[in-house]
């Protein structure tokens, strides 16, 4: 079993949805809670990050995370075509530099 | 301020051959990461350096790969001989000094390697 699920979609949106990309997650020792975007052949940017349980907004998105169901999600608002991208979870323990990482939704956003 | 940067951008080479990956992190930052990612799945962490120390390569794959990091700055990531599973995209990244899981970690924008 992966310490992290996350379905690859690809998801498909027309401009203006609202989105929600969501995670789950094994291994109850996870406390650092993270999404990343990937563009193109670029490296991992990171987008959210959120420290145990609860919810954190920054602009058009936000970050939950549920640590009772082992679930978290991201949605983004007012979605536009630059957010068409690859979006990652990602998860740390405390004390560890190690980022274990979801496989990725691929997201579009049609204009 | 440069980001983490990571050279070359794509390599191909031949089953058995040699190649080595290099990574300059971001000016100050102690901790170098080596990641990878292989077609369809996801981005697996390999090793992590705090200045020129390993901390942890418990996500090396096997002793083909070595990893290096003289005098704390660049590292290097040298595959040999490399195998067709090896194909996939090698990320860096690095952070500053904090307490553990804590710290912002910047990627760069990978290497792809095809061994043919």
């Amino acid at each position: 079993q992966k310490e992290v699920e996350q379905d690859p979609g690809p998801l498909s949106v027309p401009e203006g949805a609202i989105v929600s990309l969501n995670c789950t997650y094994s291994n109850s020792a996870f406390q650092y809670f993270m999404w990343y975007r990937q563009y193109s052949r670029k490296g991992p940017e990171l987008l959210m990050y959120t420290y145990s349980s609860g919810n954190k907004e920054d602009g058009r998105f936000t970050a939950q995370v549920d640590k009772s169901s082992k679930y978290i999600s991201l949605f983004i608002r007012d979605s536009q075509p630059s957010d068409s991208a690859t979006y990652l979870c990602a998860m740390r323990y405390t004390g560890g530099f190690k980022t274990i990482f979801g496989a990725g939704t691929r997201l579009f956003v049609k204009a | 301020e440069a980001g983490v940067t990571q050279f070359p951008s794509h390599s191909v080479i031949e089953k058995g051959q040699t190649v080595t990956l290099r990574c300059d992190p971001i000016s100050g930052h102690d901790n170098l990461y080596w990641y990878r990612r292989v077609m369809g799945k996801e981005i697996k962490f390999l090793l992590h350096f705090v200045k020129e120390s390993k901390q942890d390569e418990s996500g090396m794959p096997n002793n083909r790969f070595l990893a290096e990091r003289t005098g704390g700055t660049y590292s290097t990531l040298k595959v040999q001989p490399a195998e067709l599973e090896d194909s996939g995209v090698y990320f860096c990244a690095s952070s500053q000094i904090t307490s553990g899981g804590a710290g912002e970690q910047f990627f760069g924008p990978g290497t792809r390697l095809t061994v043919l």
